[in-house]
């Protein structure tokens, strides 16, 4: 099967700034890959997905994630941070007939 | 179109009791997922069903859970004699085709056992 991990539990940073959150993964071949925002009182919205091809993903709100299969990472990146995206992200990997596996997610906390 | 709903969006039981939770995917969506959510913690997956094969119950905690999906359209998960481990939110997901189509989740019910 397949594992994900998620190192920071917590991410602080300022309007405006970059940010990059961390997704490892655990799979013996190529896997899917997700990533999923949910605001307070919202539901799961996916941001982006990975199967195949170009490697660098680029989904909605100006996220983009790129797949390093060496690295085992999926890292989602946006060059400049609003106040808006404050919210709990969740990194997720399937492969084949799996179910997918998320992580226990990334609280991106936004100072003004 | 309308999105996934779940309901009730709040329920408190108390602890012993029976409570169903009720699911209704996107039209047309095969793939129906529960799953729960508890404080700090991520998404655990509780049951799979896809088109009219067998669910997959892999991820249920206890034989206290359960789940059917009706016409392949509406589902309930049903929790008996719940405990106050059982308290979380619990949420929905479908999704067109397979484990590989995107997931639209419903906003979840949140569940509390005093």
């Amino acid at each position: 099967a397949q594992s994900v991990t998620q190192p920071d539990i917590h991410i602080t940073v300022s309007e405006g700034a970059s940010l990059e959150l961390r997704c490892n993964y655990s799979y013996g071949a190529t896997p899917y890959l997700f990533w999923y925002v949910q605001s307070p009182g919202q539901g799961l919205q996916l941001l982006l997905k990975y199967f195949s091809g170009d490697t660098l993903v680029q989904g909605i709100k100006g996220f983009e994630a790129e797949f390093k299969r060496s690295q085992s990472s999926f890292n989602l990146r946006k060059p400049s941070v609003h106040w808006s995206d404050a919210a709990e992200y969740f990194c997720a990997v399937g492969g084949g007939s799996y179910i997918p596996t998320f992580g226990r997610g990334t609280s991106l906390i936004v100072h003004p | 179109g309308a999105g996934v709903s779940q309901s009730p969006s709040n329920k408190v039981t108390e602890k012993g009791k029976d409570v169903e939770l009720r699911c209704d995917p996107i039209s047309g969506h095969t793939a129906l997922y529960w799953y729960r959510q508890s404080l700090g913690q991520g998404l655990e997956f509780l049951i799979y069903f896809q088109g009219n094969s067998a669910p997959d119950k892999s991820g249920l905690p206890s034989d206290r859970f359960s789940a059917e999906r009706t016409g392949g359209s509406v589902s309930t998960l049903t929790i008996q004699r719940t405990q106050q481990e059982d308290s979380a939110v619990y949420l929905c997901a479908s999704s067109l085709f397979g484990v590989e189509s995107e997931q639209y989740f419903g906003p979840g019910t949140r569940l509390t056992v005093t």
